[in-house]
């Protein structure tokens, strides 16, 4: 069965702070999509990256940067020089790659970090 | 272009009444699901919709949900005698179909609902 963890339920830092946000996987798949969604107070998520499990290669945007390693089959995620516009709360999920069932992708979802960072 | 809509924004009902919440997907999207969120926990899967089929309803928690799609456009989540365990958000995303980026999912606002 698939499930994504993430441990750390809240996190609080002061601004300009560097804070990673971890992430753990379970799947039997060989391939699969790992996604990073924020939801900020408003409440909308937010898509911020997208990474397909044969493609390990880390992603830095601004000061967001992803760490993907399938030998501890984690996908942690590092805002660096955190604002306070950065509070939210973080998900981590997982879909299938596979053409099944229509092309099903339905994401499975880790409960969430929510993160505080103060002026 | 437009984003992903959801109706009502709100919706208090009380328990034993039915409610309907509707989704208007990014257009030309063909992939469409729905999710919910209840109070401190994660993001639950209800279904999965391909065009106006359903490949995958695994996710509905009973037979008083339901979920149509009409025109590979709007789709409407039904929940009958609502029962208080049924508060939350519900959230509905679109996608486009096979291969690279277009398989990522994009949400609307949600419904929040609450069943007095």
């Amino acid at each position: 069965a698939q499930k994504v963890t993430q441990a750390q339920t809240e996190i609080s830092v002061v601004e300009k702070e560097d804070v990673t946000l971890d992430c753990v996987y379970e799947t039997r798949d060989t391939t699969y999509y790992l996604f990073w969604y924020k939801q900020p107070p408003s409440g909308e998520l937010v898509f911020l990256i997208r990474r397909n499990s044969f493609d390990e290669q880390n992603e830095i945007s601004g000061r967001y940067s992803w760490n993907f390693q399938k030998s501890t089959s984690s996908f942690n995620f590092t805002i660096t020089a955190s604002q306070v516009v950065d509070s939210a709360v973080y998900f981590c999920a997982l879909s299938e790659a596979t053409f099944k069932d229509g092309n099903n992708r339905k994401l499975i979802w880790g409960l969430g970090t929510s993160l505080a960072v103060n002026p | 272009g437009a984003g992903v809509s959801q109706s009502p924004s709100n919706k208090v009902t009380e328990k034993g009444k039915d409610v309907e919440l509707r989704c208007d997907p990014i257009s030309g999207h063909t992939a469409l699901y729905w999710y919910r969120q209840r109070l401190g926990q994660g993001l639950e899967f209800l279904i999965y919709f391909q065009g106006n089929s359903a490949p995958d309803k695994s996710g509905l928690p009973s037979d008083r949900f339901s979920a149509e799609r009409t025109g590979e456009s709007v789709s409407t989540l039904t929940i009958q005698r609502t029962q208080q365990e049924d508060s939350a958000v519900y959230l509905c995303a679109s996608s486009l179909v096979v291969g690279g980026s277009g398989e990522t999912q994009y949400f609307g606002p949600g419904t929040r609902l609450l069943v007095l």
